[in-house]
């Protein structure tokens, strides 16, 4: 199994619907991230939680919300999805004192 | 804030070497990354430096830092097939996450 697991890896939605997307680990590391990625542009920061008590947004959170169900659970909501939320959406999870993540392998959204 | 700049694309000849570039622009960056992410798949970390070294080699990759110009290289040895793949640089002050910045990624084709 991956350690980081994001689900649903493709989705289809319309403008103006609630979708969550999903990710859960097994790393058994204390922080989460989620991050959005479009052409040219790299990754983009929208919400990352460092304990179950802690979320923060990033640099383009506005449109999303984010759920710290528990310390392997951390889910993305676009709460009334639009057009130019169409990306490539990704989940990472760190150690506490490494700097590198471990990525999911991405959840596809097109908002139709 | 901090910026990260990268070349979009890169083409090579199988058996060649690759290098790939990235320029960034805080002075104050301490780990400094390399991500490869192949189609349909998230981000693999390939290997990264802190700003006290210059360089780092590990098998076919090696990294070289140049703190003055704010230059980070990767170069990949005897490129193969399997090296294509999109290469992400990314550059953090701290291990706390919030200021991780990826840059927009190398797209490297590797030619027979």
């Amino acid at each position: 199994d991956a350690d980081v697991t994001q689900t649903p890896r493709n989705r289809i939605t319309k403008t103006g619907k609630r979708i969550m997307l999903e990710c859960s680990q097994t790393k058994g590391h204390d922080r989460m991230y989620w991050y959005r990625q479009d052409p040219g542009l790299g990754l983009r920061l929208i919400y990352y939680s460092f304990d179950v008590k802690d979320i923060n947004k990033g640099e383009i959170s506005d449109g999303y919300s984010v759920s710290r169900q528990a310390q392997a659970k951390f889910s993305l909501s676009l709460e009334s999805a639009i057009p130019n939320q169409t990306a490539l959406y990704f989940c990472a999870t760190s150690d506490r004192g490494q700097g590198g993540y471990t990525f999911g392998s991405g959840t596809r959204l097109t908002v139709v | 804030g901090e910026d990260v700049e990268q070349s979009l694309f890169l083409s090579v000849r199988e058996g060649d070497s690759s290098v790939i570039n990235c320029t960034y622009t805080d002075s104050s960056s301490t780990y400094l990354y390399w991500y490869k992410q192949e189609p349909g798949a998230g981000l693999q970390l390939l290997t990264y430096i802190f700003s006290n070294m210059d360089m780092k080699q590990d098998q076919r990759l090696t990294v070289l830092l140049n703190k003055k110009d704010k230059h980070l290289s990767l170069r990949i040895a005897d490129t193969q097939t399997g090296d294509s793949a999109i290469y992400f640089c990314a550059t953090t002050r701290d291990n706390y996450g919030q200021n991780f910045v990826f840059g927009p990624g190398t797209r490297l084709s590797v030619l027979p």
